[in-house]
C-alpha cells in the first residue's frame, strides 16, 4: 500500500493491496475524531472513530491509528476494493468547539482492477 | 430507520431569488447541523440547532442566511438573493445528543444549489 499527506490529493492502488491515508489535524486539544468517506453525488458516510484516550482502533477491513505527539491520525484499508473508491474525509471535535466537526480537505482513493 | 433526509435533492436559482433547504433528522435525534462544502473542499460547518434553538451560528454568512428547527417540522436553511458564490453542496447531519464530547453526526445526502 501507499501512504499520502493531505496535500496530494489523490491515491491510487490496486485492487487486493492495503490503503493508507494520512490526516494531520490542526488543534491539539481536539480528544474526537471521525473518518468519513464520501461517494459521487452523496453525503459523507461514517467509517470509523476514535478517542484521544485510545492510539488504535479496528473494525471490519479498517483500522485508525492516532499518534497525538505528531497530531497524526490514519485509516487503514485492508484488501481494497473496487466499492472502496471514493473521496475520505477525517475530521475532529475539539473541546469547547460547540459540537461542530472540523474537516480536513481529503483525499481520492482510487482502485485499479 | 429512516436516515437523515434532505430535500431538494438539486436547486436551481437565479441570483437574487429565495433558496429553502429542508432536513429532516433521524428519528431520535434532536440535534442538526448544516455544513456548505465547495468542489475539491471539505464541508465547512455552518450552524448548529436544537429544537426551537440556535446553539452555535459561528460558520453561518452574517447577512443572507439564516437556519431554523421548529417544534414540529423540518430544519430549514434559507439563502435570501442568492449569489453566485452560494454554489455548493449544503449537507445536514443529525446527532442523538450534543456531540460534547464526540457524538457521532450522521449526514444526510445533500442538496446541491446552483445560482445561475
Amino acid at each position: 500500500g501507499e501512504s499520502v499527506g493531505l496535500h496530494l490529493p489523490t491515491l491510487s492502488v490496486q485492487e487486493g493491496d492495503n490503503s493508507i491515508i494520512n490526516c494531520a489535524y490542526s488543534n491539539s486539544a481536539s480528544d474526537y475524531f471521525i473518518w468519513y468517506k464520501q461517494e459521487s453525488g452523496k453525503g459523507p458516510q461514517f467509517i470509523i472513530d476514535i478517542r484521544s484516550n485510545m492510539d488504535k482502533r479496528q473494525g471490519q477491513r479498517v483500522t485508525v491509528l492516532l499518534n497525538k505527539t505528531v497530531k497524526h491520525l490514519s485509516l487503514q484499508i485492508a484488501a481494497t476494493q473496487p466499492g472502496d473508491s471514493a473521496v475520505y474525509f477525517c475530521a475532529e471535535y475539539s473541546p469547547g468547539a460547540n459540537s461542530k466537526l472540523t474537516f480536513g480537505k481529503g483525499i481520492t482513493l482510487s482502485v485499479r482492477p | 430507520n429512516a436516515g437523515v433526509m434532505q430535500n431538494p435533492r438539486h436547486l436551481v436559482r437565479r441570483r437574487g431569488q429565495e433558496a429553502r433547504l429542508r432536513c429532516s433528522p433521524m428519528k431520535g435525534h434532536s440535534h442538526v447541523y448544516w455544513y456548505r462544502q465547495l468542489p475539491e473542499e471539505g464541508l465547512k460547518f455552518m450552524v448548529y440547532l436544537q429544537k426551537e434553538n440556535i446553539i452555535d451560528e459561528s460558520g453561518m454568512p452574517k447577512e443572507r442566511f439564516s437556519a431554523e428547527f421548529p417544534k414540529e417540522g423540518p430544519s430549514i436553511l434559507r439563502i435570501q438573493q442568492v449569489v453566485r458564490g452560494d454554489s455548493a453542496a449544503y449537507f445536514c447531519a443529525s446527532s442523538p445528543t450534543s456531540g460534547r464530547g464526540g457524538e457521532t453526526q450522521y449526514f444526510g445526502p445533500g442538496t446541491r444549489l446552483l445560482v445561475l
